[in-house]
């Protein structure tokens, strides 16, 4: 099956600790982008990849990093360095293309104990 | 003002109810308009896109006014499994030269349909 995988569904960390969000596609697609939600509200860009070995910062990229060494994966660093970082993350991808829709993997719910 | 804002909700329907949501966008350079359905603790699920000429899926219909910036979703006869938050998505065109498109999401309307 085709699609966008997101690991793990839930992530626990410690504060001071740097987390790893995983993303793989398996869509064939350029783009990929990762997402943050809080409660009652939308989503907000942290970073995008258009292409592998190039990435660009979002709205909110602050104490966050991202790789994008294969095409397949987008991998989110969250560092101790975010000052709020428990939220619900969500990986996107799409063809690439100026106006495409983006399609979501299932989400990875982080909390800060 | 946000760059996209949505109807603040709830809207608590009956079932076979018709429920319109309203979606306004500031910039008139936009590109590409959707709705995202999403449902509790999920990921947001692409419902329909949006076309100026209006178009229809079912219950569902979409329409999109260039000129007033604003973009509205119809549902027909709501069913209990309509019950969900629906984003408002507003594509800007290119990121700052390259050929990804920049999507901005609205907070989103959640509704509820009762039996």
């Amino acid at each position: 099956d085709g699609g966008i995988t997101q690991s793990p569904k839930y992530l626990f960390r410690k504060e001071g600790q740097n987390v790893t969000l995983s993303c793989e596609q398996n869509l064939n697609h350029d783009a990929m982008y990762w997402y943050r939600q809080d409660p009652g509200q939308g989503l907000r860009l942290i970073y995008y990849s258009q292409i592998v070995n190039d990435f660009q910062k979002g709205d909110i990229a602050e104490g966050y990093s991202v790789s994008r060494e294969k095409k397949e994966s987008f991998p989110l660093t969250v560092t101790s360095a975010q000052k709020n970082p428990t939220a619900f993350y969500l990986c996107a991808s799409s063809t690439g293309s100026g106006s495409d829709t983006q399609y979501f993997g299932p989400g990875t719910r982080l909390t800060v104990l | 003002r946000k760059e996209v804002e949505q109807d603040p909700g709830p809207f608590n329907v009956p079932e076979g109810a018709t429920v319109a949501f309203n979606c306004t966008y500031s910039n008139s350079a936009s590109q590409s308009f959707f709705w995202y359905r999403q449902d509790c603790r999920k990921e947001p699920k692409l419902l329909m896109s949006v076309y100026s000429s209006g178009n229809e899926d079912g219950r569902f219909t979409a329409q999109l006014n260039r000129a007033s910036q604003y973009i509205s979703l119809l549902i027909r006869d709501s069913k209990l499994s309509d019950s969900a938050t629906y984003l408002c998505v507003v594509n800007s065109g290119l990121f700052r030269g390259t050929n990804a498109g920049k999507s901005t999401f609205g907070d989103g309307t959640t509704l509820t349909v009762k039996p």
